[in-house]
């Protein structure tokens, strides 16, 4: 069955680094964009960064960029959001998702990241 | 950069009402580039309709989805229970990247 499992959430201290996976199966991965979009508590969504099949593009949101880097390894069906200089406004559920006709057609379950001293 | 902003921020109906919630945009949006999901407590959100007006897999007719410019529409003919949740809209806005609206609440009346 399609599916998409997000993992690495945690606590961390401001200023702190972590490192989110998600694992694809079900479909073919390295066919399909993916992206992460964040949820903070009680909040709406917010997309945070995208990634082409090939890995050749990728943009993050004005309120990551410079401090989080999306990647993937289609070898591994697998897609990474690398957070630096975290923040406690990053604080959230992330989530990764399937890129399609422009909107996210699969979700994963979602991965608590807190950002708090 | 494109806003969204959706309304009512909560509706308040019963199971069999009809539900009609509204998406503006700051400026003229592509309708291919709009999709509505649906967000219940815990959940991720799930893709209800893409394009505007297309219909995700697995989605009941009881949803539609309609509008183009600046204001677009998404419609719930008859209430289910299962249908009271969040309802977000959403616009892909090239470059790549993604703008959600703030999302309407559909509760129990």
């Amino acid at each position: 069955q399609v599916q998409l499992v997000e993992s690495g959430g945690g606590l961390v201290k401001p200023g702190g680094s972590l490192r989110l996976s998600c694992v694809a199966s079900g479909f073919t991965f390295s066919d399909n964009y993916m992206g992460w979009i964040r949820q903070a508590p009680g909040k709406g969504l917010e997309w945070v960064s995208y990634i082409s099949t090939d890995t050749k593009y990728t943009n993050h949101a004005d309120s990551v960029q410079g401090r989080f880097t999306i990647s993937r390894d289609n070898a591994k069906n697998s897609l990474f959001l690398q957070m630096t200089s975290l923040r406690a406004e990053d604080t959230a559920v992330y989530y990764c998702a399937r890129e399609s006709t422009w909107a996210f057609d699969i979700w994963g379950q979602g991965t608590m990241v807190t950002v708090s001293s | 950069d494109i806003v969204l902003t959706q309304s009512p921020g909560t509706l308040s109906l019963s199971p069999g009402e009809r539900g009609t919630l509204s998406c503006r945009a700051s400026q003229s949006l592509g309708s291919t580039y709009l999709a509505w999901y649906q967000q219940k407590p815990g959940q991720a959100p799930r893709l209800l309709i893409y394009g505007a007006s297309s219909r995700a897999t697995g989605v009941p007719d009881r949803f539609s989805g309609s509008g183009s410019g600046t204001d677009f529409t998404l419609t719930i003919s008859r209430l289910e229970p299962e249908d009271f949740a969040v309802y977000y809209c959403q616009h892909y806005g090239g470059s790549p990247e993604w703008t959600f609206g703030q999302g309407t609440k559909v509760e129990l009346k």
